[in-house]
């Protein structure tokens, strides 16, 4: 069975840092690209950065370029985003997804974790 | 950018009628990489349709979606209690990926 469990949210301060990780079983993990989505309450998806199987391809969205960055450590199954110079706008649940296609980097996302909240107050 | 459009934002219906949801894109979408999702409050995102046209795993055959280019429509034969949520569709295929704003389905 695939389990995506993030972890790492919490309350932060605006213009401080968090890195967000993702935890994978069920599947291959280094067969699959992996992304980040973000959900700020009361509102619609918003896709925030992907990464490749073997990190040679990465994008991001333009609202969290240069502040945000993707890795993934194959070894250890996982998943991280680090969010530096956080605003409020960045408040959300983060949700990461797994890819549908082995080896693709564009695909559908076809399993979601249950989201690690980041809050962002003074 | 691709920009995704929904309508409607929302869509009452009652259980056993059709529904017909509308996805537009401001650009053609590469190889109909097209999907919808379906979510429940409180719960993550559910894959139903993915390539445009192909029902993920699970889903039930009411389920369907259909479109190219730029014009994209799922559509739920028949309604049950349980497919009132709200629905998002997704392009993936630029390297940045949009989802729309969502439609929500709710029970009238």
């Amino acid at each position: 069975e695939v389990q995506l469990v993030e972890s790492g949210g919490g309350l932060v301060q605006p213009g401080r840092s968090l890195r967000l990780s993702c935890a994978a079983s069920g599947f291959t993990f280094d067969d699959y690209a992996m992304h980040w989505v973000r959900q700020a309450p009361g509102k619609g998806l918003e896709w925030v950065s992907g990464i490749s199987w073997n990190s040679g391809s990465i994008g991001y969205a333009d609202s969290v370029k240069g502040r945000f960055t993707i890795s993934r450590d194959n070894a250890k199954n996982s998943l991280y985003l680090q969010m530096n110079s956080l605003r409020a706008e960045d408040m959300a649940l983060y949700y990461c997804a797994k890819v549908g296609r082995r080896g693709y980097s564009y695909g559908h996302f076809d399993y979601w974790g249950q989201g690690t909240l980041v809050t962002v107050s003074s | 950018e691709i920009v995704l459009t929904q309508s409607p934002g929302t869509l009452s219906l009652s259980p056993g009628e059709r529904a017909t949801l509308s996805c537009r894109a401001s650009q053609s979408v590469s190889s109909s990489y097209l999907a919808w999702y379906q979510q429940k409050p409180g719960q993550a995102p559910r894959l139903l349709i993915y390539g445009a046209s192909s029902r993920a795993t699970g889903i039930p055959d009411r389920f369907s979606g259909s479109g190219s280019g730029t014009d994209f429509t799922l559509t739920i034969s028949r309604l049950e209690p349980e497919d009132f949520a709200v629905y998002y569709c997704q392009q993936y295929g630029s390297s940045t990926r949009t989802f729309g704003q969502g439609t929500k389905l709710e029970i009238k």
